[in-house]
């Protein structure tokens, strides 16, 4: 199995459409857990951590559930800006070291 | 707002040859890392590095590289002999104490002809 799970997509969806990416993840002692974005050939920018509790930021919502060990990211209303890869991210690591382990990330299109 | 800068932004070099990747990181950050993205497949963590000395390195981290804090404030990433599976965009990365957040720098993007 591998270590970050994530559906490569594409996701096309129209202007305004709220869409949801999942991700899994193996290793149930992972740490922390964030949504990076990726614009084409550029470097990953972090969207977000994800908290147990869930956390909203404007239009995007995380969700962790760490039984399922699934994460979670909800676009609502998006926009053509949107459009880019987003990946999935795990810390695995409870010491100081906190490398990150990668999703392949799932490519979002938002057509006009 | 401060950031990780990367330095070249583009390298193109023949196989067999060094190459040096340079990075300044942010400046009061502790940790830093060097991760790789070849094209179309994800980004792969290299190494960390924390008070002068690699903390944690991967498997493809092998006798071909090596890491250095020459200055206080330079990172580099060396490959010794380059080969062709090399070529990939090289992220460096940095993050405070006390901090969940990498900070990533733009890339260098590595073509081995």
């Amino acid at each position: 199995r591998k270590e970050v799970e994530q559906d490569p997509g594409p996701f096309n969806v129209p202007e305004g459409a709220t869409v949801a990416f999942n991700c899994t993840y193996s290793n149930s002692a992972s740490q922390s857990f964030f949504w990076y974005r990726q614009d084409c050939r550029k470097e990953p920018k972090l969207l977000m951590s994800v908290y147990s509790s869930g956390n909203e930021d404007g239009r995007f919502t995380a969700q962790l559930n760490r039984a399922s060990q699934y994460i979670s990211l909800l676009i609502r209303d998006s926009k053509l800006s949107d459009s880019a890869t987003y990946l999935c991210v795990v810390n695995k690591d409870a010491g100081n070291n906190r490398k990150l382990i990668w999703g392949l990330g799932t490519s979002l299109a938002v057509n006009p | 707002e401060p950031e990780v800068t990367q330095t070249p932004s583009h390298q193109v070099t023949q196989m067999g040859q060094e190459v040096i990747l340079r990075c300044v990181p942010i400046s009061n950050h502790l940790y830093f890392y060097w991760y790789r993205q070849i094209l179309g497949q994800k980004v792969e963590f290299l190494v960390s590095f924390y008070n002068n000395e690699i903390s944690e390195k991967s498997e493809i981290f092998d006798d071909q590289f090596s890491v250095e804090r020459p200055d206080g404030s330079n990172f580099t990433l060396k490959i010794r002999s380059t080969k062709l599976e090399d070529s990939a965009m090289y992220f460096c990365a940095s993050r405070g104490d006390f901090q969940e957040t990498q900070y990533f720098g733009p890339g260098t993007r590595l073509l081995v002809l």
